[in-house]
């Protein structure tokens, strides 16, 4: 079946490293959508990607889909202790309007 | 303008009781799903409702597990005679017209213990 994987599943940096999360999944998908949710929080949208190889920048954060559009990820550069959270990915199979989200990353940043 | 709401935020039961769920969508969202989040767990998908077409039931984990949308706005997740695995975050979450490429809007989540 449809699977989405995500790694790492936990990160600890210190400020102002960078931290990177790879979304891989067992198909290949229309378009995948990158959420954040902060501790406590509910999921909130952050970006979709639609075409292969696309990249994306919003600030410190780049986001890439692969050219197969099989995998993707987001890298943060610089971190600050505001992008502590967990990132999911979401990936849209071609058929179907069901997302199917990874895993998750949970990342802490260590002032 | 007002998001998506849920309701009640936490819900405490006993094994074998029944427990509904509330999700108000944001007004105008044709698209409504349900997923559920374990603890430090991804989001897992439970049901999705469009319109008025037949909803796609295809992650409810269990014949216990059931849901409803009234009028194409409000929906209610039934859990019926609960167990302790069905604690978890529920989480609902609308889009304009659950298109392909539409951004998922999330509610707060009920939080649902079992004992």
């Amino acid at each position: 079946g449809q699977q989405v994987m995500q790694i790492p599943q936990y990160q600890h940096v210190q400020e102002g490293e960078d931290f990177t999360t790879y979304c891989n999944s067992s198909t290949t998908l229309s378009n995948i959508q990158w959420y954040k949710q902060r501790p406590g929080g509910h999921p909130v949208f952050l970006i979709q990607l639609v075409k292969s190889g696309e990249v994306k920048k919003q600030k410190r954060l780049t986001f890439q889909f692969g050219e197969a559009k099989k995998n993707s990820s987001l890298h943060i550069t610089a971190t600050q202790t505001t992008d502590v959270g967990t990132y999911f990915c979401a990936g849209l199979p071609n058929t179907g309007n069901q997302f199917y989200f990874g895993t998750g990353t949970s990342l802490t940043v260590i002032p | 303008g007002a998001g998506v709401s849920q309701s009640p935020s936490n819900k405490v039961t006993e094994k074998g009781k029944d427990v509904e769920l509330r999700c108000d969508p944001i007004s105008g969202h044709t698209a409504l799903y349900w997923y559920r989040q374990s603890l430090g767990q991804g989001l897992e998908f439970l049901i999705y409702f469009q319109g008025n077409s037949a909803p796609d039931k295809s992650g409810l984990p269990s014949d216990r597990f059931s849901a409803e949308r009234t009028g194409g706005s409000v929906s209610t997740l039934t859990i019926q005679r609960t167990q302790q695995e069905d604690s978890a975050v529920y989480l609902c979450a609308s889009s304009w017209a659950g298109g392909r490429t539409d951004t998922q809007y999330f509610g707060p989540g009920t939080r649902l213990t079992v004992l």
